[in-house]
């Protein structure tokens, strides 16, 4: 079975460009994350989706941040336009409930923007 | 105050030996909590879960949940030299909160 995979790996963009990060969560899980890890920080959540809707997306740092989930099968996370804060390794999982439940994580999209 | 706190490290310990790994949290709400061990450049791989007070064995792991003290630990036995790596607590309402990690080095 695949698991959560995510495009690209590495990402090198200007200030001011966009950017789309892509996610393709393990089949059959509804529940799919967004999550960030600045830099000597923690991982940090981003956004919900159970399914196509989102469920949380208290964590999404502003608008130019878009995440969605067309069909809920995989998802994409745009940056437009990208700022140098929003350099850092950007991490997607998946897992088959919602609470309380295991979470199977991507190997990440590391995003720099100069 | 961090909702999940972890000591950052790095921790050294000898081939052979036990490694523990400590985590404390703050929101009592959290139901349960995840170890997730990381290699550079990789994934958070999950590695062990625990719901409930006491301990919780898989092979030469162990998990350790006190809901009274908010704290949660990882005992790894016979440490190997493979086990070093980025390891990292979570704790789970309706996401997951991270800790920064521990790094473990276990040396020959």
């Amino acid at each position: 079975e695949a698991g959560v995979t995510q495009f690209p790996s590495h990402s090198v963009i200007e200030k001011g460009q966009t950017v789309t990060l892509r996610c393709d969560p393990i089949s059959g899980h509804d529940n799919l994350y967004w999550y960030r890890r600045v830099m000597g920080k923690e991982i940090k959540f981003l956004l919900h989706f159970v399914k196509e809707s989102k469920q949380d997306e208290s964590g999404m740092p502003n608008n130019r941040f878009l995440a969605e989930r067309t069909g809920g099968t995989y998802s994409t996370l745009k940056v437009q336009p990208a700022e140098l804060e929003d350099s850092g390794v950007y991490f997607c999982a998946s897992s088959v409930h919602w609470r309380n439940t295991e979470a199977f994580f991507g190997q990440g999209t590391r995003l720099t923007v100069v | 105050q961090k909702e999940v706190e972890q000591n950052s490290g790095p921790l050294s310990v000898p081939e052979g030996a036990i490694a523990s790994l400590n985590c404390t949290y703050s929101d009592r709400g959290s139901q349960s909590f995840f170890w997730y061990r990381q290699y550079s450049g990789k994934s958070p791989e999950l590695i062990m879960s625990i719901y409930s007070n006491g301990d919780k064995e898989d092979g030469r792991f162990t998990a350790q949940l006190n809901k009274a003290s908010q704290y949660v630990s990882l005992l790894i036995r016979d440490s190997q030299p493979s086990d070093s790596a980025t390891y990292l607590c979570a704790g789970n309402t309706d996401k997951l909160i991270f800790g920064t990690g521990t790094r473990l080095q276990v040396f020959p």
